[in-house]
């Protein structure tokens, strides 16, 4: 119950195109759901982030797409760029604690 | 604003021994919580310390504890190291009176066990 899946484990996307990574969870006790980039040898960066009284949230080219009663979210990368190339985190985490939990991750890659 | 930091960045252990992995919170930070996050895989929580005490545990062993400094800085020890220890190492930091939950990582020490 404690599980965020993450799907798929890898993408390859061409440049200007769009990326989209899927995450659900059984635990509905979750009420904010972050997305995480990470570089290689880097630590995880917070990309952006939704609690579930929102459906949509859009920040640039990065929109979280989140359905309550299918307890699933995504992220959605518009005209992806290579420098996207990296790896992606969704994560899960009741408000209030700093516990996450997250996805395994998708590596994605944006073709030049 | 400084950001978190993290030493060693690198380091070596054979099988049984101890390691100490330090993190310097962000200025502003009174929350630190500790993550492992093996190859491939997403972090996973080992614990998180608030105003020098622990306030959560993930499913890790007691070999595994920490210190939470009154500077806000923390330490993680692993006693008995074993080969699946082998981990890059993440400290996260969050700041006072923040409730979206946001964390703010560090680049992580990375620890191979032989």
């Amino acid at each position: 119950q404690q599980q965020v899946k993450q799907s798929p484990q890898s993408l390859i996307v061409q440049k200007g195109g769009i990326s989209i990574i899927n995450c659900a969870y059984e635990n509905t006790a979750f009420d904010y759901f972050p997305w995480y980039q990470q570089f290689p040898g880097k630590g995880p960066a917070l990309l952006i982030a939704i609690r579930p009284d929102v459906s949509e949230k859009k920040e640039g080219r990065f929109t979280i797409s989140f359905n309550k009663s299918a307890k699933q979210f995504s992220l959605h990368i518009m005209d992806s760029q290579p420098g996207d190339s990296a790896t992606y985190f969704c994560a899960a985490a009741t408000s209030g604690t700093y516990k996450y939990i997250f996805g395994t991750g998708t590596r994605l890659k944006v073709l030049a | 604003e400084t950001g978190v930091t993290q030493s060693p960045t690198h380091l070596i252990k054979t099988r049984g021994q101890q390691v100490t992995l330090r993190c310097s919170s962000q200025s502003g930070h009174n929350t630190v919580s500790w993550y492992q996050q093996a190859l491939g895989q997403g972090p996973q929580f080992i614990f998180q310390y608030y105003r020098e005490e622990e306030n959560g545990r993930g499913n890790f062993p007691p070999r595994f504890s920490g210190l939470q400094f009154p500077n806000y800085s923390s330490e993680l020890n692993v006693n008995a190291l074993e080969l699946d220890d082998s981990a890059l190492y993440l400290c996260a930091s969050s700041p006072t009176g923040q409730v979206t939950g946001e964390l703010f990582f560090g680049e992580g020490s990375r620890l191979t066990v032989l």
